[in-house]
C-alpha cells in the first residue's frame, strides 16, 4: 500500500513555457502533500507544503508566484512551474502523508519528475 | 533551522564487508528520522524509520539506530552487496506547532560497493 505516483517522469520545454507536474496518491487519502526539488549533487530541499482544500506553505526562498501548487482533492496535488528558465531544471519530488492536518504519519514518496529547460 | 549532515560523503568498500553510515542532526525535537536510498536519477526507497521514541530499527541486513539526545543516527549494513551501491540519504523530521514539516534532509552518502 502507500503508493504516491507522478506524472510525467520527465519533461523538456522551452523556456518561458509553463510545465504541471501531478503527484497522487493511488491508495490512500493524502491531506497533506508535501514538494522537494534536487539539484544535481545535491539532497532534496522542500519547496513547499500543501494541505488539501488550503494555501501552500512556501519555504524560505521559493517564489510562489512563479511554483503554483494546488491541492484541490484528497488524492491530487499539481505544481505549475511558470515563465520555466534553464535554472529551474531540476528533479522534482512529491511526498504525500495521510491523516488529519497536524498528524505525525509516515510520508510517502513519488518517484519524481524530471524537468529540464532549454 | 535543523540542520542534517552525513559523514563520509562518499564510501567505497569490496563486497562482503560490514560498513556504517553517519547521520547527525542539529536539533533533537524530532519525532522521526528515517533512511532511505535512492538509485542514479530515480526517486527515494525508504529503508527504515524510527520513531523518537525508539532506539533502533531493524530490517533484514539494515540496522538503524538513533541517539536523539546526541543528534546522532546510523545506518549499519551487514555483509554488503554490489546491489547495495546507491546514495543514502538520513531525513530528520520535527515536531511543528500545525503539525510535522516536511523532511530535513542530508546531502547523503554515496556508496559504491565492490565486486
Amino acid at each position: 500500500g502507500a503508493v504516491v505516483s507522478q506524472h510525467p517522469s520527465w519533461v523538456i520545454c522551452k523556456s518561458g513555457t509553463s510545465v504541471k507536474i501531478e503527484c497522487r496518491s493511488l491508495d490512500f487519502q493524502a491531506t497533506t502533500m508535501f514538494w522537494y526539488r534536487q539539484f544535481p549533487k545535491q539532497s532534496l530541499m522542500l519547496m513547499a507544503t500543501s494541505n488539501e482544500g488550503s494555501k501552500a506553505t512556501y519555504e524560505q526562498g521559493v517564489e510562489k508566484d512563479k511554483f503554483l501548487i494546488n491541492h484541490a482533492s484528497l488524492t491530487l496535488s499539481t505544481l505549475t512551474v511558470t515563465s520555466a528558465h534553464p535554472e529551474d531544471s531540476s528533479f522534482y519530488i512529491c511526498s504525500a502523508r495521510e491523516g488529519e492536518w497536524g498528524s505525525y504519519n509516515e510520508q510517502f514518496f513519488g518517484p519524481g519528475t524530471r524537468l529540464t529547460v532549454l | 533551522k535543523q540542520e542534517v549532515t552525513q559523514i563520509p560523503a562518499a564510501l567505497s568498500v569490496p563486497e562482503g564487508e560490514n560498513l556504517v553510515l553517519n547521520c547527525s542532526f542539529t536539533d533533537s525535537a524530532i519525532y522521526n528520522l528515517q533512511w532511505f536510498r535512492q538509485d542514479p536519477g530515480k526517486g527515494l526507497t525508504s529503508l527504515l524509520l524510527i520513531q523518537s521514541s525508539q532506539r533502533e530499527q531493524t530490517s533484514g541486513r539494515l540496522n538503524a539506530s538513533l541517539d536523539k539526545s546526541s543528534g546522532r543516527s546510523t545506518l549499519y549494513i551487514a555483509a554488503s552487496q554490489p546491489g547495495d551501491s546507491a546514495t543514502y540519504l538520513c531525513a530528520a523530521n520535527m515536531y511543528s506547532g500545525g503539525g510535522a514539516d516536511g523532511l530535513t534532509f542530508g546531502k547523503g552518502t554515496h556508496l559504491i560497493i565492490q565486486p
